[in-house]
């Protein structure tokens, strides 16, 4: 079946930039998506791209997509303490059915 | 925020009895899906619905059953609970418009003894 990786762990500095990594292995992908969740809570759409986009900005996020290496990263610039929670990658082909990633929890430091 | 309702929020139970999770929603969303989280797996896939009385087995089906008798109901039944079946429930929904995001509600710890 269809897979999505990414790394499981991402401590960074607050004030610094995070950057989440995802690879995916269907070539159907149409959207692809990052989801935030943050504790005790359920998984919001953080943002979204579509497969025949290479980037997308929005405010202090930034979404790069290779579709030939079929990679995708989640760039947040001057990361908060807020902004820990566990991020999940998600891509969507045909059906209605999304595929996601085992998630990346990322540790803000002060 | 999406209107999406899941109860119990928490429950403890024991191993064999029946537990029935509800998801409520508002939105007249047509699809809906039960996932489980737990740690190092991520999300799994349950079951799904994609309209009232249409349903179909996720990745790890196996001990679950549903219903959506409802648009805006979909349960989530363990028969018989095992231990293994203590986690994190989550419900979510979709309109299955063009960016097919998924909404979800907060949860429902269940917490088999």
């Amino acid at each position: 079946g269809e897979d999505v990786e990414q790394s499981l762990f991402l401590s960074v500095r607050e004030g610094d930039s995070s950057v989440i990594n995802c690879t995916y292995t269907d070539s159907s992908s149409t959207y692809l998506y990052w989801y935030k969740q943050e504790p005790g809570a359920g998984l919001q759409l953080l943002t979204y791209i579509f497969s025949n986009m290479d980037m997308k900005q929005d405010q202090r996020l930034t979404v790069l997509l290779n579709k030939k290496d079929k990679h995708l990263s989640l760039r947040i610039a001057d990361t908060q303490t807020g902004d820990s929670a566990i991020y999940f990658c998600a891509e969507k082909g045909g059906s209605y059915i999304p595929t996601f990633g085992r998630g990346t929890s990322l540790i803000v430091h002060p | 925020d999406a209107g999406i309702t899941q109860s119990p929020r928490h429950k403890v139970t024991e191993t064999g009895t029946p537990v029935t999770l509800r998801c409520h929603q508002t939105e007249n969303h047509r699809y809906m899906y039960w996932y489980r989280q737990d740690p190092g797996h991520g999300l799994r896939l349950i079951h799904y619905s994609y309209g009232v009385k249409d349903t179909d087995k996720g990745e790890v089906s196996d001990g679950y059953s549903v219903s959506r008798s409802k648009t805006e109901d979909f349960l989530l039944t363990l028969e018989s609970a095992t231990s293994s079946q203590t986690s994190v429930y989550f419900c979510a929904i979709s309109g299955g418009g063009n960016t097919g995001e998924l909404f979800f509600g907060e949860g429902s710890r269940l917490t088999v003894l």
